[in-house]
């Protein structure tokens, strides 16, 4: 059964500070690994999807990460910004034919302080 | 598009009784995922939809859960009876096709269900 973990649960960072945000999986064949972003009361939403063939992928200030072999993502904010402040998860598919069922991290709740 | 529209927002309610939660999927969208989301357990996935018909639905925790897509635009999740326990966030996601290999799932703002 995969596990997804992130650390640390919680991070406080000031603005302007670059930052790292981590998740490991336990089971390597992946499809894929998404990373989401979730404000306080509402639905998550997408920020980066990483194909299993790739290592790598941005979008604007976000850098996400994939080490299949080693079961672990990362997710690189750069110059953090107040806005910036929400609980991130990461999650990736069931390999085999339940590839739609997405197994969820915990979650890492990052505040960037003004 | 509206995005996936959930009603209601908030529901708070009895312990045994019924409780519908409604969800509208994101038009052209063949998928759509009932999730529950607490914060011991995290999100979990408790049905899956394919082109309206059930593909999935381990995740359901008990009998007293069910849920229904009579057509592609709408979907209910009901409680009957309802318990503390059910206390929790629930979520409507939908996405374009069939495989989250490929599909980002589109996520409702979740309903918060509090059962007293």
């Amino acid at each position: 059964k995969q596990e997804v973990t992130q650390i640390p649960a919680a991070l406080s960072v000031p603005e302007g500070e670059n930052l790292v945000l981590n998740c490991s999986f336990t089971d390597s064949a992946i499809y894929n690994l998404q990373w989401f972003r979730q404000d306080p009361g509402k639905g998550l939403t997408s920020l980066l999807l990483i194909q299993s063939s790739q290592r790598e992928q941005t979008s604007g200030r976000l850098n996400a990460s994939l080490d299949k072999s080693s079961g672990r993502s990362t997710l690189y904010i750069a110059a953090s910004q107040p806005g910036d402040s929400a609980t991130y998860l990461c999650a990736v598919p069931n390999s085999g034919g339940s590839n739609y069922k997405l197994t969820f991290g915990k979650g890492t709740l990052l505040t960037v302080n003004p | 598009d509206a995005g996936v529209i959930q009603s209601p927002r908030h529901e708070v309610t009895e312990m045994g009784q019924e409780v519908t939660l409604r969800c509208k999927p994101i038009s052209g969208h063949n998928s759509l995922f009932w999730y529950r989301q607490t914060m011991m357990r995290g999100l979990e996935l408790l049905i899956y939809f394919n082109n309206n018909v059930p593909i999935d639905d381990s995740g359901m925790p008990e009998d007293r859960f069910s849920a229904k897509m009579p057509n592609a635009s709408f979907s209910t999740l009901k409680i009957q009876p309802s318990e503390p326990r059910d206390s929790a966030v629930y979520f409507c996601a939908s996405s374009p096709g069939l495989a989250a290999s490929t599909d980002t799932q589109y996520f409702g703002p979740g309903t918060r269900l509090t059962v007293l």
